[in-house]
């Protein structure tokens, strides 16, 4: 079945700093590609996401790009400010009985310091 | 937030008990889940439901049950909990792919 790795597992950088989280994924046919926001408590909460007929999309300070060749996405997060700071998951889609199901990374904690 | 609550949010249970965790939508979303978070593992999926008594297994469905009477409700049973059940369940609702979560259960077996 679909597997997702993340990484790193953790980052920390200086505020203004950019930040980047790369994640892999083994099954070709995954066509949807989200990135979550989970802060400390709270809820996962969708950031952005990026579908498969584009390479790369990008929302103010964040960005994500794709290459369905390698089957690897990665997450961008420019100018970094310390209410960044949160754990950020990135899922894939495959389909799971009767429908398209995601498979999530195991997560990257991002520390940004002030 | 997508109109989703979860109850209880927090419950302490004895090995061996009963539990049900409740997750209530007010979207009228297909498409419901049940995920559980562990340190280290992410967010694994549990069972889900594509509309009303219609459920199937995810990834780590072993010790749990579902069920889903109306649109609205998707319940999940630990018939007899286990220590190793201790976890975060999050509930998810779906619409053309796009997952809404829950505010999550905390649960702890001891």
């Amino acid at each position: 079945g679909e597997n997702v790795e993340q990484h790193p597992s953790t980052l920390s950088v200086q505020e203004g700093d950019s930040a980047v989280i790369k994640c892999t994924y083994s099954d070709s046919a995954s066509n949807y590609f989200p990135w979550y926001k989970q802060e400390l408590g709270k809820r996962p909460q969708l950031i952005i996401d990026i579908r498969s007929n584009v390479g790369e999309k990008k929302d103010q300070r964040i960005a994500v790009t794709l290459n369905k060749t390698a089957k690897h996405f990665s997450l961008h997060i420019t100018e970094t400010q310390p209410e960044d700071s949160a754990v950020y998951f990135c899922a894939a889609s495959r389909v799971l009985g009767n429908t398209d199901k995601l498979i999530f990374g195991t997560g990257t904690r991002l520390q940004v310091f002030p | 937030d997508a109109g989703i609550t979860q109850s209880p949010r927090h419950k302490v249970t004895e090995t061996g008990t009963p539990v049900t965790l409740r997750c209530h939508q007010t979207e009228n979303h297909r498409y419901m889940y049940w995920y559980r978070q562990d340190p280290g593992h992410g967010l694994r999926l549990i069972h889900y439901s594509y509309g009303v008594k219609d459920t199937d297994k995810g990834e780590v469905s072993d010790g749990y049950s579902v069920s889903r009477s109306k649109t609205e409700d998707f319940l999940l049973t630990l018939e007899s909990a286990t220590s190793s059940q201790t976890s975060v369940y999050f509930c998810a609702t779906d619409e053309r792919d796009t997952q809404y979560f829950g505010p999550g259960t905390r649960l702890t077996v001891l």
